[in-house]
């Protein structure tokens, strides 16, 4: 079974910071990795995922995420953040081997974007 | 727009009482999923449907049942509502969901349930 683990629930940042998210995951077999945003209101979209190779990956909106398999770690991270970026943010793994993809998801984190 | 839709948008219903909610998925989507969201739980993974059959269960309750139908769409029932059955119910559809395959879930914006 996998498990995830944001590792904060809520993360105040100033306009123009740099922020990171932290997500670490539990799991006894390869797994693909994945984070999603939440604006108010809205469905889940995905920001970027990890599925092989370069352990860095970019996404969309200026974000990009570093896989560590040695720390278990999905950690999400974007440079300067504006107000826009204010969301709940979602990190999930889905088994590699498991049938149909389920993702799991772990509890989000609040970023609050601050002017 | 994710192009997965779901209805109704909101719906608000009494214990006891049994409701539908439906999910057409994007155009070409094979698989459909549907998460729960609640407070308490976070976003939980309920059922997986793929051309019409059954893939994969989650903590989904005997009191909820879902099906896909061959146009695709999906619908998921839940009855014998209690009051911590309101939640957030998302769908979420990708090309094929099969084993090892790592095609993108796209979500619906979800419909709230609240069970007064």
């Amino acid at each position: 079974a996998q498990s995830v683990t944001q590792l904060d629930s809520q993360v105040p940042v100033f306009e123009e910071a740099p922020v990171e998210l932290r997500c670490n995951y539990s799991s006894s077999v390869s797994v693909y990795l994945f984070w999603y945003v939440q604006y108010p209101n809205q469905g889940l979209q995905l920001l970027l995922k990890y599925l092989s190779g370069s352990t860095l990956v970019k996404g969309i909106n200026g974000f990009e995420a570093e896989f560590n398999k040695s720390q278990t770690s999905f950690h999400l991270r974007k440079p300067s953040v504006h107000i826009s970026d204010t969301a709940e943010y979602f990190c999930a793994v889905s088994d590699r081997g498991n049938q149909g993809g389920k993702l799991i998801f772990g509890q989000g984190t609040e970023l609050s974007v601050k002017p | 727009d994710s192009g997965v839709t779901q209805t109704p948008k909101h719906l608000i219903t009494a214990t006891g009482q049994r409701v539908t909610l439906r999910c057409s998925p994007r155009s070409g989507d094979l698989s459909v999923y549907w998460y729960q969201q609640s407070l308490d739980q976070g976003l939980q993974f309920l059922i997986h449907y793929y051309n019409g059959e059954e893939r994969a269960k989650g903590n989904i309750l005997e009191r909820f049942s879902a099906q896909q139908f061959p146009d695709l769409h999906s619908e998921l029932n839940l009855s014998s509502l209690e009051l911590g059955d309101s939640a957030l119910y998302f769908c979420a559809s990708s090309v094929q969901g099969l084993a090892g395959k790592t095609d993108t879930q796209y979500f619906g914006p979800g419909t709230r349930l609240t069970v007064l």
